[in-house]
């Protein structure tokens, strides 16, 4: 069974700070995606990251695939109160139905 | 209507009830899930199904019976389940199963089983 481990579990920080979260795991992934739930809503996917090493942006929010396609990190620059939420990153191993492999999520809340 | 429809948004139901979820997706995709998101657990994967045909069943209990009538819309039947089957389930779409397209999510439905 693959898993993915996010960290940490909760994190509440003040408006205007930055943050990195985690998510991590001993298998292999060809793609992960990261996905934000808001209260009341389903996931929504921010990014997908394919290859090792890879570094996107979006706004503040910069999302890196670590070398061996085991783990990502998302880090978000100068936070705000809109960015709160759950964080969910997803892998793809390939093969099989079902497809994605969910973490359990980082719940983030941002204080204004 | 756009995206990914589900209702009721909230259920409340006794252990001997029979009730279903409904998902409806506007978007064309072939494949459709149905996920269980409980506290402090990852989202656990119930049912896959692409073009109308069950392709994954994530050994869920009996007391949980989806249907797909067509690619468009996607149930879950339940019946005498339990107080710990209480959860948000969450439908979703993606063009493909078995591949890493975007998944689009419902808002789920938050079910209480008394």
């Amino acid at each position: 069974t693959q898993l993915l481990e996010q960290s940490p579990q909760f994190l509440s920080i003040q408006e205007g700070e930055n943050l990195t979260v985690y998510c991590n795991s001993s298998s292999v992934f060809s793609s992960l995606q990261w996905y934000r739930q808001e209260p009341g809503e389903g996931p929504v996917l921010l990014v997908t990251v394919v290859t090792g090493g890879e570094v996107k942006k979006l706004k503040r929010l910069t999302f890196q695939f670590g070398d061996a396609r085991k783990d990502s990190s998302l880090h978000i620059t100068a936070a705000q109160p809109g960015d709160t939420g759950l964080y969910l990153c997803a892998g793809y191993s390939g093969g099989g139905a079902d497809g994605l492999t969910f973490g359990k999520g980082t719940h983030l809340i941002i204080q204004p | 209507e756009t995206g990914v429809t589900q209702t009721p948004r909230h259920l409340v139901m006794g252990m001997t009830n029979k009730k279903s979820l409904k998902c409806e997706q506007h978007l064309g995709h072939n494949a459709m899930y149905w996920y269980k998101q409980s506290a402090k657990k990852p989202l656990e994967l119930m049912f896959v199904y692409s073009l109308e045909e069950r392709v994954e069943n994530n050994s869920v209990p009996s007391r949980f019976s989806p249907e797909c009538p067509n690619s468009s819309h996607l149930f879950l039947h339940l019946h005498t389940l339990q107080p710990e089957d209480s959860a948000l389930y969450l439908c979703a779409s993606s063009q493909n199963s078995g591949s890493p397209d975007e998944q689009f999510f419902g808002p789920g439905t938050r079910l209480t089983v008394l």
